[in-house]
């Protein structure tokens, strides 16, 4: 079984300030780890993901996260955030490689609240 | 196709009432989940279908809890007999063959109190 651990529950930040996004997992199998974004009154958006390959993925607007196996870490990072980026974001991982990996275990979620 | 659809947004209802919700998915992908989400929590997964079969069906889910996806197309969640426990959101998903792989597109979800 697959657990995710998000550290902050609320990191409220001043808008063009840098920000982290921590997230840390656990699991006996390999893994897929995501990375989604919830917008007020909205359904659950997919940010980024993590599969294979390069370790370092990044977002359309901007927002980049890094696959760290021996630290067991997926945090998310912006260097430069908009007020637009307040949101509530989830990390999640799947089991990895074929089978069962449908089914996404998910944190308890990070407030990013973005201050002007 | 403009998303997932979830129908009501928000449901009221009295303990020991039944209440039945609907998910519409996106029309060319034949996998669907359930989740739910507690205040304060992620959202938690429910039970997973591929088609019109029932692949998996969570713990979480109780004898008071059935799913349906007749003809592989919408869903319904029904709960008999609710109880104050289980007021949450109840978030529907769907996806292609790839499953979690290729992204999940989550609906807006429908808000159940139990009073």
């Amino acid at each position: 079984a697959q657990s995710v651990t998000q550290l902050d529950s609320q990191v409220p930040v001043f808008e063009e300030a840098p920000v982290e996004l921590r997230c840390n997992y656990s699991s006996s199998v390999s893994v897929y780890l995501f990375w989604y974004v919830q917008y007020p009154n909205q359904g659950l958006q997919l940010l980024l993901k993590y599969l294979s390959g390069s370790t370092l993925v990044e977002s359309i607007n901007g927002f980049e996260a890094e696959f760290n196996k021996s630290q067991t870490s997926f945090h998310l990072r912006k260097p430069s955030v908009h007020i637009s980026d307040t949101a509530e974001y989830f990390c999640a991982v799947s089991r990895g490689g074929g089978g069962s990996n449908y089914k996404l275990t998910f944190g308890k979620g990070t407030l990013l609240t973005v201050n002007p | 196709d403009t998303g997932v659809s979830q129908d009501p947004r928000h449901k009221i209802t009295k303990r020991g009432q039944n209440v039945t919700f609907r998910c519409d998915p996106i029309s060319e992908h034949n996998r669907l989940y359930w989740y739910r989400q507690t205040l304060g929590q992620g959202p938690e997964f429910l039970t997973y279908f591929q088609n019109e079969a029932q692949l998996e069906k969570s713990r979480l889910l109780s004898d008071r809890f059935s799913a349906e996806r007749p003809k592989g197309s919408f869903s319904t969640l029904e709960i008999q007999r609710t109880e104050q426990g289980d007021s949450a959101m109840y978030l529907c998903a769907s996806s292609e063959k790839q499953g979690a792989v290729g992204g999940y597109t989550f609906g807006s979800g429908t808000r159940l109190t139990v009073v």
